[in-house]
């Protein structure tokens, strides 16, 4: 089946420091991609909505000048955590569209992010 | 806004057990519902899903109805498997149709399965 790659996997970094996290899907294009944050006990939640060449659409109450989202090409989607903080510390997970459909969703397997 | 409320978990069952994982939800209009699955170290994996009501979502032995007037599309297996242990996670798409845009998720529910 479809696989979207995520990685790092997990990160600890240090607080003031950037973070760069990639989203791939490894045998389709993907025309549109989602990012979501977890807290600890919460729901994931969408963060953002990210379009191949275009820039993103945020949810209400993200940050964009600190979660900037980078859609290249149909294949690969960045988000990166700018002058992380520890209330940043979260699970990160993508998600990509295949081109053509929006009833299939393919998911990353996430990016537990530790700012110190 | 659009909302789920999902069964708190973790949630722990000898095998062959009957499994119930509760989800309500609140939305405007008709919302499509999902079941997500995610095995350890793996990505979020669509379980089943029904875009209207009185619609049953089946996959793997699991089952959930879309019950709009309980607002409810609880997840269930008559037997589960040591294989099931996962965290389970209810889901709606505010667009009818099984569209999977703008997902709203539930909390999740860890189900461990002993032998």
């Amino acid at each position: 089946g479809a696989v979207v790659s995520q990685h790092p996997s997990w990160v600890i970094c240090k607080s003031g420091t950037s973070v760069k996290i990639e989203c791939r899907s490894l045998d389709f294009q993907a025309t549109t991609m989602f990012w979501y944050r977890q807290f600890p006990k919460q729901s994931l939640m969408l963060m953002a909505t990210s379009n191949e060449g275009s820039k993103a659409t945020y949810e209400q109450g993200v940050e964009k000048d600190k979660f900037l989202i980078n859609h290249a090409s149909l294949t690969l989607s960045t988000l990166t955590v700018t002058s992380a903080h520890p209330e940043d510390s979260s699970f990160y997970i993508c998600s990509a569209n295949p081109r053509g459909t929006n009833e299939k969703l393919f998911f990353g397997s996430g990016t537990q992010l530790s700012v110190l | 806004g659009n909302s789920v409320t999902q069964m708190e978990g973790p949630v722990t069952l000898s095998e062959e057990a009957f499994l119930t994982i509760n989800c309500t939800y609140t939305a405007t209009g008709y919302p499509s519902l999902f079941w997500y699955v995610q095995y350890p170290g793996e990505g979020l994996q669509l379980l089943l899903k029904a875009t209207k009501a009185d619609d049953k979502g089946s996959n793997k032995g699991f089952e959930a109805t879309y019950r709009k007037e309980t607002t409810s599309f609880h997840l269930e297996k008559g037997s589960v498997q040591v294989s099931d242990s996962a965290v389970y996670f209810c889901a709606l798409s505010p667009v009818s149709g099984g569209s999977n845009y703008k997902l709203t998720f539930g909390k999740g529910t860890l189900l461990t399965v002993n032998p």
